[in-house]
């Protein structure tokens, strides 16, 4: 167990649709990161929040977007859903947001979009 | 952007063997990690590499961080049962890049041992 908990784990929804996943960090850490994982592209980096604030953007579509609120948990939304959403959204995080601090994982949300 | 070309895509090896997979790039990472997957599970973080050159161990697990940095590799010794699952390797590009901060991960190797 990482300390890092996603809900939920999955979730079936239809094209078209909005979604909200939600991740809660390990205690302390300050840093959230969303990752997208799917056979074709493989674990690709989304977005990075640090104490609230966005650092960095990854290959994160304009349908999607992110926020990390006070209490540092965060939510990743996605709209107007296509097939090609379907995917495992891993949610990470960090004490600092350096490259040498460690990300821990955790479990991830399984969206399937039909 | 960046992209990592891990290899191999898969194994099938017997208990006791040892494995080794390595990961490597065309352009300069400023750090080498490899994680591994189980089914169901996040990635878990094995090794961390932050130096050229730097060679660490984790038990049976041993990875290099290549003197050129754009590569590293990872063994196994006397593979168990329990080490099946995938491994990825991940990297930072280097600072004032577009992609600074952005981890990148391989395509991964799914190892299944036979016991």
């Amino acid at each position: 167990d990482s300390g890092v908990t996603q809900t939920p784990k999955h979730l079936i929804t239809a094209t078209g649709q909005r979604v909200t996943l939600r991740c809660s960090p390990r205690s302390g850490d300050l840093s959230v990161y969303w990752y997208q994982q799917s056979l074709d592209q493989g674990l690709q980096f989304l977005i990075h929040y640090y104490n609230g604030e966005e650092r960095a953007k990854g290959n994160i579509l304009e349908r999607f977007s992110a926020q990390q609120f006070p209490d540092l948990h965060s939510e990743l939304n996605l709209s107007s859903l296509e097939l090609g959403d379907s995917a495992l959204y891993f949610c990470a995080s960090s004490a600092g947001g350096g490259i040498t601090d460690t990300q821990y994982f955790g479990p991830g949300t399984r969206l399937t979009v039909l | 952007g960046q992209q990592l070309n891990q290899s191999p895509q898969s194994m099938f090896i017997q208990e006791g063997e040892d494995v080794s997979m390595n990961c490597t790039s065309s352009s300069i990472f400023n750090t080498w990690l490899w994680y591994k997957q189980d089914p169901g599970e996040g990635p878990v973080l094995l090794i961390a590499l932050y130096k050229a050159g730097e060679l660490t161990s984790n038990g049976r697990l041993t990875a290099q961080f290549g003197i050129t940095r754009k590569d590293s590799f990872l063994n196994i010794s006397a593979s168990i049962p329990s080490d099946v699952g995938i491994y990825f390797c991940a990297g930072h590009p280097p600072v004032g890049g577009t992609s600074y901060g952005k981890l990148t991960f391989g395509q991964g190797t799914i190892l299944t041992v036979h016991p």
